[in-house]
């Protein structure tokens, strides 16, 4: 049992390169988050989907790129790195029918640590 | 601007020691949620809390509620290095009709032996 598995783990850009941070969940989740988080910052969302084709601005947008054409995938696009954007991510997957409030959380994955110098 | 505001923000204490952690808004929501992070891995969900004063008891940890669904707390009974972790509170805001979480900044808590 997987559930949310990010890639790569680990990734140094250079001040105005791309690149995609992959995402992707096998519970069959509806809902998938991107988050941020900085040192005692706590997480904030970056972009949200509540199901293939339907994506939606978080928090802290500006910079990134989301699309989900399919429930299982939510890749996370970044253009024009810039040192304000090193940080660690987490994608994150939730359900709005599990009737069991005990599972009613977030599945995260284990995080990309990104640097951008 | 954090809508969730934890205290304290770190912790550190003996084994066999108790302690609290406080989770605390000025804004009204529909539940709420604890989680467990520790060192490079993502945030694990402990428990979720819906109803106001509502109490819930997880072995040795103990999460409350709060009457105005505005706060919340976390207690650990005799702690354990294995209780070592960032505690984050998260919660669903009343007017939120997608149920997005709100994230407090964390709680670091070290347990020594």
């Amino acid at each position: 049992n997987a559930g949310v598995t990010q890639t790569p783990k680990f990734r140094i850009l250079k001040i105005g390169q791309s690149m995609t941070l992959q995402c992707t969940q096998d519970m069959n989740h509806n809902y998938m988050y991107w988050y941020r988080q900085d040192p005692g910052m706590g997480l904030k969302l970056i972009y949200y989907s509540v199901g293939a084709g339907i994506t939606d601005k978080g928090e802290v947008p500006n910079g990134y790129n989301v699309s989900r054409s399919t429930t299982e995938d939510f890749p996370l696009r970044l253009e024009l790195a810039a040192p304000s954007q090193t940080s660690v991510y987490f994608c994150a997957s939730s359900s709005p029918f599990i009737e069991d409030r005990d599972r009613m959380g977030y599945t995260f994955g284990s995080g990309t640590r990104l640097t951008v110098v | 601007t954090q809508l969730l505001k934890q205290s304290p923000q770190f912790l550190s204490i003996q084994e066999g020691e108790n302690l609290t952690v406080y989770c605390n808004s000025s804004s009204v929501f529909s539940s709420l949620q604890w989680y467990r992070q520790e060192p490079g891995e993502g945030p694990v969900l402990l428990v979720t809390v819906v109803t106001g004063g509502e109490v819930k008891k997880l072995k040795r940890l103990t999460f409350q509620f709060g009457d105005a669904r505005k706060d919340s707390s976390l207690h650990i009974t005799a702690a354990q290095p294995g209780d070592t972790g960032l505690y984050l509170c998260a919660g669903v805001m009343t007017t939120d009709s997608w149920g997005k979480l709100q994230f407090g900044a964390g709680t670091q808590v070290v347990v020594t032996p």
